[in-house]
């Protein structure tokens, strides 16, 4: 089945240290996103991918870093230089030219202490 | 730059009864998408409908409707017989057109159902 996969679903780490977030998809998107969602704040866009090597930063991208070596996949970095690590992340992905809607993983719940 | 506006936060409904969400965004572009997703408790994101700009007919998707003022930028959902599976977050959002472009989201509007 075609999808998008994020991993792991929850994820605690110490204040001052790097995290990573998987992300991989399997629908041959080009496009690809990562949002942060806190209470109240709806989806914020981190960074995003219209093509391989190549990614725009969004909104809130102080604090936070990606790649994006092949199409199927696009981690995002947390780094200690994010001041509130602690939310929910979601990717998603998206053609530009069938059925434009993201289509999402399930998300990742970081918690830092 | 595109923005998207929810302006209530939480909405109740009665079972069965009809509900409309509300949603308005900027933009200087005559040809994009606009996307309401739902999210459940499980936090996976549902795409609930999608509307065409350039399409003046209003999307329909079962008991799900949009009405779409172009004119007056906005998108409001309108949710017929309300089921208490409906109970989530709604987002509304916003992709530009033949764009390598990001899709701008919301802060969201709860909606409870009341049995």
């Amino acid at each position: 089945d075609g999808g998008i996969t994020q991993s792991p679903k929850y994820l605690f780490r110490k204040e001052g240290q790097n995290v990573t977030l998987s992300c991989e998809q399997n629908l041959n998107h080009d496009a690809m996103y990562w949002y942060r969602q806190d209470p109240g704040q709806g989806l914020r866009l981190i960074y995003y991918s219209q093509i391989v090597n190549d990614f725009q930063k969004g909104d809130i991208a102080e604090g936070y870093s990606v790649s994006r070596e092949k199409k199927e996949s696009f981690p995002l970095t947390v780094t200690s230089a994010q001041k509130n690590p602690t939310a929910f992340y979601l990717c998603a992905s998206s053609s530009h030219r069938v059925n434009t809607e993201a289509f999402f993983g399930q998300g990742t719940r970081l918690t830092v202490v | 730059a595109q923005t998207v506006t929810q302006s209530q936060p939480e909405m109740s409904v009665q079972e069965a009864e009809t509900v409309t969400l509300s949603c308005t965004y900027d933009t200087s572009e005559s040809d994009y998408y606009l996307f309401w997703y739902k999210q459940p408790p499980s936090r996976q994101m549902i795409l609930v409908i999608r509307q065409e700009a350039y399409k003046q007919q209003n999307a329909t998707e079962n008991r799900f409707s949009v009405n779409f003022q172009k004119a007056a930028k906005s998108f409001s959902l309108k949710i017929s017989d309300s089921q208490l599976g409906d109970a989530a977050m709604y987002f509304c959002a916003y992709r530009r057109r033949n764009r390598d472009d990001k899709i701008i989201f919301g802060k969201g509007t709860r909606l409870h159902i009341l049995p």
